[in-house]
């Protein structure tokens, strides 16, 4: 089975620029989430989708960053314009849904942006 | 709010020593899951296992065991006889298990495993 597919890889860009990341979710997977990894720190939630619709993006900065997911696939998250604090690890996580339960999530590689 | 807090940055043991990596977890819910990854140095998060609050079961799997203590709210992880291919960041992460249908998972910051052959 195919795991989460994520690009690209590696991207440097300059300050106020804009960016884009791709994610493909494991087939059949109706949740996605895109989680932002700081150096040094932990994952932090930005965005969850059900399907095509959104969940939970409380802690999305929303001046700059947002995210779609057309037809409960595949997604994209944007960032416009960049600022040197956004420079992190971008992983995209998918999951079953099944009532009352938590599932674990898989992950994919990751994109790693730095910001100049 | 939910908090995961992982107080050892770092560990360095040699190989074949056991070692625990602690975790503790705060949440109002009374329904939840507790989650580890391992993170290697490729970047990519593999999950390890996943606990819910009703099941305080310790687990064991090859080396690998954990201990679940709802009265302490921690959920240790050891490894037995480490080995260099062990060497990575561990997460421990919780998670709502009911409600809202929020999934996401609540990291701690992180513990960096070296085994030094």
């Amino acid at each position: 089975e195919a795991g989460v597919a994520q690009s690209p890889r590696y991207k440097i860009i300059e300050k106020r620029q804009s960016v884009a990341f791709w994610c493909n979710p494991i087939s059949g997977h109706a949740t996605l989430y895109w989680y932002q990894q700081i150096l040094g720190q932990g994952p932090k939630l930005l965005i969850q989708f059900q399907n095509n619709g959104v969940v939970d993006d409380s802690q999305l900065p929303k001046d700059r960053f947002s995210a779609e997911r057309l037809k409960g696939v595949d997604s994209t998250l944007k960032i416009q314009p960049a600022k040197l604090e956004d420079s992190a690890v971008y992983l995209c996580a998918s999951s079953l849904v099944r009532t009352g339960r938590t599932n674990e999530q898989f992950f994919g590689p990751g994109t790693r942006l730095t910001v100049l | 709010a939910q908090k995961v807090t992982q107080a050892q940055t770092e560990i360095s043991v040699v190989e074949k020593e056991d070692v625990t990596l602690d975790c503790v977890y705060e949440t109002r819910d009374t329904t939840y899951y507790l989650f580890w990854y391992k993170q290697p140095p490729s970047g990519e998060l593999v999950f390890l296992i996943r606990r819910n609050s009703f099941d305080e079961q310790n687990e064991i799997s090859g080396r690998y065991s954990w201990n679940f203590q709802k009265s302490t709210s921690s959920f240790n992880f050891t490894i037995t006889a480490s080995q260099v291919v062990d060497s990575a960041v561990y997460f421990c992460a919780l998670s709502e298990a009911q409600g809202t249908g929020r999934r996401a998972l609540t990291f701690g910051s992180g513990t960096r495993l070296q085994v030094q052959p």
